[in-house]
């Protein structure tokens, strides 16, 4: 079945620094959303991606959609103390009604 | 966007006994999903819920011990029923609006 790798599992940086992401698959995938989930709460929808190479920006978080269409890395420059938190690449199953597959997330720490 | 809640946001239940988790949507979507969330994973989607039709299980969940109810479009519930401790999770309702997912904050479960 359809997987997302995602690495890394986890970061530990120091507060300014610029973050790197990804998540591969050897499916391709029409849509790649990534999320953040805080402690105690549910995920939030942080970029979404439709076209393969696609280059999308949300305030100081990149993402691309890779040419393959099996690839997607999240990008975050001069992290705060607020990024902590773990971040999921996902997509949807194919020949779903629109369910979600998840990575198993980068769980990041900024230390100040 | 929608504005997802659910109650209640956390419980501690005894083995063999049954739970049931509400989720209210702010806006009326016709899809909604549930997914589990054990402690330091990713998110399992559990059933897709459609008002006016029967719910939709992935493999390795069914009905008897997760029924779900979705009485309109804008409220769902999922029972987790006789649970063990291997039940305890974090359980996300979830919903689809305007090709977007959107997450509740989450049911924390323990069962001991």
């Amino acid at each position: 079945g359809q997987q997302l790798n995602q690495s890394p599992q986890s970061m530990f940086i120091q507060e300014g620094e610029d973050v790197s992401m990804n998540c591969t698959s050897s499916s391709i995938f029409n849509t790649w959303l990534w999320y953040k989930q805080d402690p105690g709460e549910g995920p939030v929808l942080l970029i979404a991606l439709y076209k393969a190479g696609e280059l999308t920006s949300n305030g100081r978080l990149t993402a691309q959609f890779g040419i393959t269409r099996k690839d997607s890395f999240l990008n975050i420059s001069a992290s705060i103390p607020s990024d902590v938190g773990i971040y999921f690449c996902a997509g949807p199953v194919s020949g779903s009604q629109g369910n979600l597959i998840f990575g198993k997330g980068t769980k990041l720490s900024v230390k100040p | 966007s929608a504005v997802i809640s659910q109650k209640p946001s956390r419980d501690i239940c005894q083995r063999g006994t049954s739970l049931t988790i509400q989720c209210q949507v702010d806006s009326q979507v016709t899809m909604m999903f549930w997914y589990r969330q054990q402690p330091g994973q990713s998110l399992t989607l559990i059933a897709t819920a459609n008002q006016g039709s029967e719910a939709t299980y992935e493999s390795g969940f069914v009905i008897d011990k997760f029924p779900i109810s979705r009485p309109n479009l804008t409220f769902s519930t999922l029972t987790v029923s006789n649970m063990s401790p291997e039940d305890s999770s974090i359980y996300l309702c979830s919903a689809r609006l305007s090709d977007t997912q959107y997450f509740g904050p989450g049911t924390r479960l323990t069962v001991l």
